[in-house]
């Protein structure tokens, strides 16, 4: 199965600019989306297909990368923001998950 | 508004089976994959299974794989995952979640299946 590394957690200041990486043990083209879940809530699409917008997502999130390296960049961070997120691929079989990077505000 | 209403979760001793289901609404059901995906408490996100829309595609994740079934009604607009033979690691938070550019754009809620004697 196709691994998705992310950095546990990270600490940032609201209206400081944040990038959250997540590495893929083979690629997976741009078949890469990000997730954001809040305690007690089901997670949130943010970012589909490497780096398009989901329908009500606000433009301070934005998505890069391609093949194993993605970013998901929040700028500026708001207090709001605390959350897990997730990234996930879909072009290999099966798709799967990264365990999630916390990011909690300073 | 796109809804995803899951239920039929509960505590179920091991062995037993379970059957969850998840009425959508709010968008065209029989257009659309479906897929279940589950979350250990304070884990990670474990895609289960997925289904295409006319159900002509059937996948499920090597840890189920024998044991769960996922169906669905197009005409009732219902997802289904019936479970059996559960063991103590089957207990997850399950959601239901729309297929969309090979993410996930809408989730339901999630329904609670503990494993346990």
């Amino acid at each position: 199965d196709t691994v998705l590394t992310q950095s546990p957690a990270l600490a940032v200041s609201p209206g400081e600019r944040v990038s959250i990486s997540c590495r893929a043990t083979e690629g997976v083209k741009s078949y890469m989306h990000w997730y954001q879940q809040k305690p007690g809530q089901q997670p949130k699409l943010l970012i589909y297909k490497a780096s398009n917008l989901a329908s009500g997502v606000p433009a301070r999130f934005s998505g890069s990368g391609s093949g194993t390296d993605f970013t998901l960049t929040i700028d500026p961070v708001e207090a709001d923001d605390t959350a897990t997120y997730f990234c996930q691929q879909s072009w290999n079989d099966p798709n799967t998950f990264g365990a999630g990077t916390k990011l909690e505000l300073k | 508004e796109v809804q995803l209403v899951e239920s039929g979760g509960g505590l179920v001793q091991p062995g037993r089976s379970l059957k969850l289901s998840c009425l959508a609404s709010g968008f065209t059901f029989s257009n659309y994959g479906m897929n279940w995906i589950r979350q250990a408490p304070g884990k990670g996100l474990e895609w289960v299974a997925s289904i295409t829309s006319s159900s002509s595609f059937i996948y499920y994740a090597d840890t189920v794989k024998g044991r769960f079934t996922i169906s669905r009604d197009n005409a009732k607009n219902t997802l289904y995952l019936q479970m059996t033979s559960l063991r103590s690691e089957d207990t997850a938070l399950y959601y239901c979640a729309k297929l969309r550019d090979g993410g996930y754009d809408y989730w339901g809620q999630g329904v609670m299946v503990t494993v346990s004697s």
